[in-house]
């Protein structure tokens, strides 16, 4: 069963870090684009962050540009996001998820919350 | 950016009647490889995003035929033929042809009348 897990979540104060963690299983992971998308409660899905199959190129949305970091780990088929100088904005759910626009299915974890507030 | 603007934000439908959402964005989604990227998410409450459709037209496997998609250049519809309870939720269109950013459109809550 292809299935991706995301971790990491929790309660930081303004200006922490947090390091999310997205655990790929049940299919082959290396090769695909992998993504970053938020949701912040109530609003709607905006896409945060991506990396190609080998880490070699990144894109981040400006609005966490500086601050975020996306990497990937292919040999522990883990995908990650390195939160920094978080703001209240930040507060949201963040789901990872692959390669948006490949024929064999587009999986989404099931989210991991992060709340930033003092 | 590519802005992707849904319409309607609310679709209140009664069971077994069609529905349809539109999807416009502000520069055409047409790539220069031919193809264009233009997705329909599906969300239910409580729920983590599922793609429906894929380049436009493509329906996800397991996804009922009563979801169909059409549409070309910066115009697109996401259409079910009979609403059905579990249809309940909200609908995203997202574009992935300029990028980045890939960019959604801000959602249509479809709930039942």
């Amino acid at each position: 069963e292809v299935q991706l897990v995301e971790s990491g979540g929790g309660l930081v104060q303004p200006g922490g870090s947090l390091r999310l963690s997205c655990a790929a299983s049940g299919f082959t992971f290396s090769p695909y684009w992998m993504h970053w998308v938020r949701q912040a409660p109530g609003k709607g899905l905006v896409w945060v962050a991506g990396i190609n199959s080998d880490g070699s190129g990144t894109r981040y949305a400006d609005s966490v540009k500086g601050r975020f970091t996306i990497s990937r780990d292919n040999a522990k088929n883990t995908l990650y996001l390195q939160m920094d100088s978080l703001r209240a904005e930040d507060t949201a759910v963040y789901y990872c998820a692959r390669h948006f626009f490949g024929s064999s299915g587009c999986p989404w974890g099931q989210g991991t919350l992060v709340t930033v507030s003092s | 950016d590519v802005v992707l603007t849904q319409s309607p934000l609310s679709l209140p439908v009664t069971l077994g009647q069609p529905a349809s959402i539109s999807c416009r964005s502000s520069q055409s989604l047409v790539h220069s490889d031919g193809n264009t990227y233009l997705n329909w998410f599906q969300q239910r409450p409580g729920q983590s995003p599922r793609r429906l459709i894929y380049k436009v037209s493509n329906r996800d496997s397991g996804v009922p035929d009563r979801f169909s998609g059409s549409g070309s250049g910066t115009d697109f519809t996401l259409k079910i033929s009979r609403v059905e309870a579990e249809d309940v939720g909200v609908y995203y269109c997202m574009q992935g042809t300029q990028w980045p950013p890939w960019t959604f459109g801000q959602g249509t809550k479809v709930e039942i009348k």
